[in-house]
């Protein structure tokens, strides 16, 4: 199975900072890889797509970038609503591998 | 609008068994890929199985096979998940999730239903 480490695990920050997150996986995944995010309480929402595709509807603020085995997703400017629970996920190959969660927490 | 919704948590003893659905509505439901994510309590995200549009072609993680089946009735726009043999590690909520093959990923989720195994 591919390893998916997300790292930090946890990030305190501020309205309007920019913020960025980084998922390795123990193998190239290509850019086969997801950003999702999840509130308390809540499903998860799809973000970003193969890598770096903004799904429509998603505020532009969020990018995705990265191939192979590293990747990264950078919020340009940190809104209220953003702070949430983010989670990279490989769909290179079964079983579709999630990274431990990173928390975005509010300073 | 585009839903799912999941149905038949609840709680069941070890060893015992639960049959989850998962009613989808809005779109073409026979034209996509389906998958099961579990998450545990204050745990992340689990994948634990996928089913093709057909129905024919089924993958599952390791810790699950041989006591869970997923299976669909496009007829009646249903994904199910059937566990057996439960352990107290199979408590979490459950998701089901609509597959975009094209984005390779999941693109909408249901509100998720809770499994607890205890005695």
């Amino acid at each position: 199975d591919i390893q998916m480490t997300q790292s930090p695990s946890s990030l305190s920050a501020s309205v309007g900072d920019r913020v960025t997150i980084t998922c390795r996986a123990s193998q190239s995944i290509s850019r086969s890889l997801n950003w999702y995010q999840q509130k308390p309480g809540k499903a998860p929402i799809l973000l970003i797509y193969a890598a770096s595709s903004l799904r429509s509807g998603v505020p532009s603020r969020f990018s995705g970038s990265g191939s192979g085995t590293d990747f990264t997703l950078t919020i340009s400017s940190l809104q209220p609503e953003d702070f949430a629970t983010y989670y990279c996920q490989q769909s290179y190959s079964t079983p579709r591998t999630f990274g431990q969660g990173t928390k975005l927490e509010i300073k | 609008q585009v839903q799912l919704v999941e149905s038949g948590g609840g709680l069941v003893k070890p060893g015992g068994s639960l049959r989850l659905s998962c009613a989808a509505s809005g779109f073409t439901f026979n034209d996509y890929y389906m998958s099961w994510i579990r998450q545990a309590p204050g745990k992340g995200l689990d994948w634990i199985s996928d089913i093709s549009s057909g129905g024919t072609t089924k993958n599952y993680i390791d810790s699950v096979k041989g006591r869970f089946t997923i299976s669909r009735d496009n007829a009646k726009k249903s994904l199910y998940l059937q566990m057996n043999s439960l352990r107290a590690e199979d408590t979490a909520v459950y998701y089901c999730a609509r597959d975009r093959r094209d984005w390779n990923s999941m693109d909408v989720w249901g509100q998720g239903t809770t499994v607890t195994v205890s005695s």
